[in-house]
């Protein structure tokens, strides 16, 4: 079974400045996906970015970037000139291929969460 | 388009009281999926659905049942809920695999109370 841990259960930064979410993850997969997840207070689960295991290349969106270390079983996410808006729940998710076995049609699993502040 | 709706969005139970949750799609989504957020404990999976008329159980399904009868539709049952059961709950849906699009869409959420 897969397990992902964020060790950074509560994290601040400036606006304007950069901050990294941490994320590790435990697998025998080789190939599988990856996501980030921000839930503000409204409760809604948002998209951030996601990583093909199989791509060498940190994803990138806007702002947002990842670090992706696969043979450390890291995948950390940098927020670049953070925002007010910025300011939310952040989840780390794996997601599984589909087996034959039919174990896994792409359930994800999170970690804990870590809430980001963002200071004026 | 609404994308992926829950009703409830709040709801308090006594214990012992039975209630289901509604998660409809509208994007022809084959995979369906209940979750539950608990403090501490980011989400995790009670139970699933690969496709109309068929479910299967996740990390954490005692307690809980499911049906698909429709394929946009997938309803999660408590028949006799207990305090532990308090939680966020969570309806995702996603294309299959093939569809190249890899992500899971979630619904608002229905906070449920048991007392």
């Amino acid at each position: 079974a897969q397990t992902v841990t964020q060790s950074q259960p509560e994290m601040s930064v400036q606006e304007a400045e950069t901050v990294t979410l941490s994320c590790t993850y435990d697998t025998s997969e080789s190939d599988y996906y990856l996501f980030w997840y921000k839930q503000p207070p409204s409760r809604q689960m948002i998209l951030v970015i996601r990583q093909e295991a199989y791509k060498q290349q940190n994803a990138t969106e806007n702002r947002f970037s990842v670090n992706f270390q696969k043979a450390a079983k890291s995948f950390s996410l940098k927020i670049s000139d953070s925002q007010l808006g910025d300011a939310a729940m952040y989840f780390c998710a794996y997601r599984s291929l589909p087996n034959a076995g039919g174990t896994s049609y792409g359930k994800l699993t999170f970690g804990q969460g870590t809430i980001l502040t963002v200071h004026p | 388009n609404a994308g992926v709706t829950q009703t409830p969005k709040f709801r308090v139970l006594k214990t012992g009281q039975s209630m289901t949750l509604l998660c409809a799609q509208d994007m022809n989504h084959e995979y369906m999926y209940w979750y539950r957020q608990d403090p501490g404990m980011g989400l995790r999976l009670i139970h699933y659905s690969v496709g109309e008329g068929t479910t299967a159980k996740g990390e954490v399904p005692d307690g809980y049942n499911v049906s698909r009868l429709k394929k946009q539709n997938f309803l999660l049952g408590l028949e006799s809920a207990a305090p532990s059961q308090t939680s966020v709950y969570f309806c995702a849906s996603s294309y299959v695999w093939t569809s190249g699009i890899y992500e899971q869409y979630f619904g608002p959420g229905t906070r449920l109370t048991v007392t």
